[in-house]
């Protein structure tokens, strides 16, 4: 079992407002990805960062924004939701190194009224 | 379209039955190949990963096949048990380390 946790599980929330979704792992790892997920569709990747205070936007466009403050913590905002954003988000880590095993979090599942 | 494409889309079994699942892939150039497994509500775990010199490899019921040349890759479930309902994905990574998702087969096994 991997120790990457996400929290909220599951969000309902009205257009409009900020929301942060969190990601914490344990395990050091240097590398940690952010993906949108629609139901019946693949992963794509939105963001990742190498470390502390690297942070890169993934290969699907997003409004959302990330920080990395602390190796361990990774969270990801959206300043305004918007139905639009209603998917389900995973996020992942890896260490360091080419071909690394990704580690997933069990993911938000995100409702926008 | 995407540069994975995976079949088939969902598959129902019986218990104890055997299946095999499918991906294609057009990413190149090709660093490795992996199959992960997602449990409804979870994220996905590694089976396993191959690289370009590897043609086979068991994850005790799993085995994942894969012909670089043709750009295909197997799963193979034996003796399926209710547990291994769930999602398969297919995952693979370029050189560059960019790593590209199937849509997944949505596996349900039934007693």
């Amino acid at each position: 079992e991997a120790d990457i946790y996400q929290t909220p599980r599951y969000l309902v929330i009205g257009t409009g407002k900020k929301i942060t979704l969190e990601c914490s792992q344990t395990m050091g790892h240097d590398k940690m990805y952010w993906y949108q997920q629609d139901p019946g569709m693949e992963l794509h990747l939105i963001h990742y960062s190498y470390g502390v205070n690297s942070t890169e936007k993934g290969d699907l466009s997003s409004e959302s924004t990330v920080s990395r403050i602390r190796t361990e913590h990774f969270p990801l905002t959206l300043e305004s939701a918007r139905p639009s954003h209603t998917s389900q988000y995973l996020c992942a880590s890896s260490p360091q190194g080419a071909g690394k095993t990704q580690y997933f979090g069990p993911g938000t599942r995100l409702l926008v009224l | 379209k995407n540069q994975v494409e995976q079949s088939p889309q969902s598959l129902i079994i019986l218990e104890g039955k055997n299946c095999t699942l499918q991906c294609n892939y057009t990413v190149s150039p090709f660093s490795n190949l992996r199959w992960y497994k997602q449990d409804t509500g979870r994220g996905p775990v590694s089976l396993t990963i191959m690289t370009f010199s590897e043609n086979t490899k068991s994850n005790g019921r799993y085995t994942a096949t894969l012909d670089a040349d043709t750009k295909q890759s197997s799963l193979h479930i034996t003796a399926s048990q209710l547990s291994d309902s769930a999602s398969y994905i297919c995952v693979v990574r370029e050189n560059n380390n960019d790593m590209r998702f199937g849509a997944g087969t949505r596996l349900t096994v039934k007693p």
